[in-house]
């Protein structure tokens, strides 16, 4: 069985500190892919990246950064400079390989992040 | 760009009682995905259809929960007689087929349902 942990439930910065989310994931599949997603106030999920379990490489996207550790099964989110905007629940999620199965999404608890101004 | 859209946003309903839910995919989409979030939680998957078949259900459906998906298009989640367990927020996701290399899960804004 898949599962995802995010161990941090609640978060506090002050604005344009630098902050890491972490997520550690469980799975059997060796082809897999890992997810994170954004859940503004507004409620709706906005989808952040994908990356899979083949793509070690570290990505980086304007303020937002992720660092993926197959050695340690973690999936890292780091967000540098923040700002107030970037206050939200932040969820990691995890999917078998479609080719082999649906693509639904194991979610962790998520991280509410709060950026003091 | 139309995205996923659910109706109604949000739905208060006494126990006992049944409520229908309706998702519109992305045109063109063919996977149709239902989750359920409770507070303080991630989504939880609950069913799977690629195009009008219902490929997948969690044990979290129960026999009260029926969903479908008619002509592949939108799809309906049906909850009979309510409880107050069945209080959350009701999300909707659709993604299409083809390279999975680049598929993504297009979420819609929910339905938030309070059984009172």
């Amino acid at each position: 069985a898949q599962k995802v942990t995010q161990a941090q439930t609640e978060i506090s910065v002050v604005e344009k500190e630098d902050v890491t989310l972490d997520c550690v994931y469980e799975t059997r599949d060796t082809t897999y892919y890992l997810f994170w997603y954004k859940q503004p106030p507004s409620g709706e999920l906005v989808f952040l990246i994908r990356r899979n379990s083949f793509d070690e490489q570290n990505e980086i996207s304007g303020r937002y950064s992720w660092n993926f550790q197959k050695s340690t099964s973690s999936f890292n989110f780091t967000i540098t400079a923040s700002q107030v905007v970037d206050s939200a629940v932040y969820f990691c999620a995890l999917s078998e390989d479609p080719n082999f199965g649906n693509e639904k999404l194991t979610f962790g608890t998520g991280t509410r992040l709060t950026i003091i101004p | 760009d139309t995205g996923v859209s659910q109706d109604p946003r949000h739905k208060i309903t006494k126990r006992g009682q049944n409520v229908t839910f309706r998702c519109d995919p992305i045109s063109e989409h063919n996977r149709l995905y239902w989750y359920r979030q409770t507070l303080g939680q991630g989504p939880e998957f609950l069913t799977y259809f690629q195009n009008e078949a219902q490929l997948e259900k969690s044990r979290l459906l129960s026999d009260r929960f029926s969903a479908e998906r008619p002509k592949g298009s939108f799809s309906t989640l049906e909850i009979q007689r309510t409880e107050q367990g069945d209080s959350a927020m009701y999300l909707c996701a659709s993604s299409p087929l083809g390279d999975t290399r680049l598929y993504e899960q297009y979420f819609g804004p929910g339905t938030r349902l309070t059984v009172t």
